[in-house]
C-alpha cells in the first residue's frame, strides 16, 4: 500500500514568488492536514481538509491557502514568499475525522526562500 | 504553558540500555496520545498510539499513560544505534474532529554503540 506522497521534495524560491505544494494521501484516506516544521517553532498546524472542505485552520497569515480535490489529493499555496517561510512542509493523511484517528506523514517538501 | 511539553534533550544512552522519553500535556480532556520518530532530515513516522491509562507494549517500545498526572512516556528497551532520532509526542487538539494535533518540540535521543 503506497504511503503519503508529497511533491516536489525540494524547492528553492525567491522572495515575493508564490509556490504550490502537492500531497496525495494514502489510498482510502480522506483527511489531509498540512504542517510547517522549523527548528525554532517545531511542528505547527496549517490547515485540515476533509471531503474537499477546509475543517480547521491554524494561526497563519492569509498568504497560506490550500484546497482538496475530489480524489482527496491536496495542494497548499503560499503567495508572496518571505524568508521566514523557509521550512519543511509536511502533509499528514488520516482515514477519517474521528477523534484519535492516527495520522501518517509524507516525506515532506523542503522549501528554501532566498 | 504549552499544550504539549517534552524535554528537548539531548538524551544519550548506551546501546542495550532503556531510553525513557517523557511528555506532559495541558488539556485534561485529552484522550489520545501518539509518539512519532523523526530521523534527521526525514519526516515523522508514527510508532505508538495509546488511549487508555497504563502500559501498551509493541516490540521494544512501551508507551505509558497516566491521565491523572497528564503524563505520557515512551520506553525503548534494548536501545539500538538505529533508535537515534528525535521523538515527538502528539496530542489531538481539543476541538479536533480529525487530523489536527499539538506536537511537542521533540526529544533528541542518541544511542551510543
Amino acid at each position: 500500500k503506497a504511503g503519503v506522497t508529497q511533491t516536489p521534495r525540494y524547492l528553492i524560491k525567491t522572495r515575493g514568488q508564490q509556490v504550490t505544494l502537492s500531497c496525495s494521501p494514502i489510498s482510502g484516506h480522506r483527511s489531509v492536514s498540512w504542517y510547517q516544521q522549523t527548528p525554532g517553532q517545531g511542528l505547527q498546524f496549517l490547515f485540515e481538509y476533509f471531503s474537499e472542505t477546509q475543517r480547521n485552520k491554524g494561526n497563519f497569515p492569509g498568504r497560506f491557502s490550500g484546497r482538496q480535490f475530489s480524489n482527496s489529493r491536496s495542494e497548499m499555496n503560499v503567495s508572496t514568499l518571505e524568508l521566514g517561510d523557509s521550512a519543511l512542509y509536511l502533509c499528514a493523511s488520516s482515514f477519517s475525522v474521528t477523534y484519535g484517528t492516527e495520522a501518517f506523514f509524507g516525506q515532506g517538501t523542503r522549501l528554501t526562500v532566498v | 504553558q504549552k499544550e504539549v511539553e517534552q524535554n528537548s534533550g539531548p538524551l544519550s544512552v548506551p546501546e542495550g540500555a532503556i531510553a525513557s522519553l517523557n511528555c506532559t500535556y495541558s488539556d485534561r480532556g485529552s484522550q489520545s496520545f501518539f509518539w512519532y520518530r523523526q530521523y534527521s532530515g526525514k519526516s515523522p513516522e508514527l510508532i505508538m498510539s495509546i488511549y487508555s491509562n497504563g502500559d501498551k507494549e509493541d516490540g521494544r517500545f512501551t508507551a505509558q499513560l497516566n491521565k491523572a498526572s497528564q503524563y505520557v512516556s515512551l520506553l525503548i528497551r534494548d536501545s539500538q544505534p538505529s533508535d537515534s532520532a528525535t521523538y515527538l509526542c502528539a496530542v489531538p487538539t481539543p476541538a479536533n474532529t480529525g487530523n489536527q494535533f499539538y506536537f511537542g518540540t521533540g526529544t533528541s535521543l542518541t544511542v551510543i554503540p
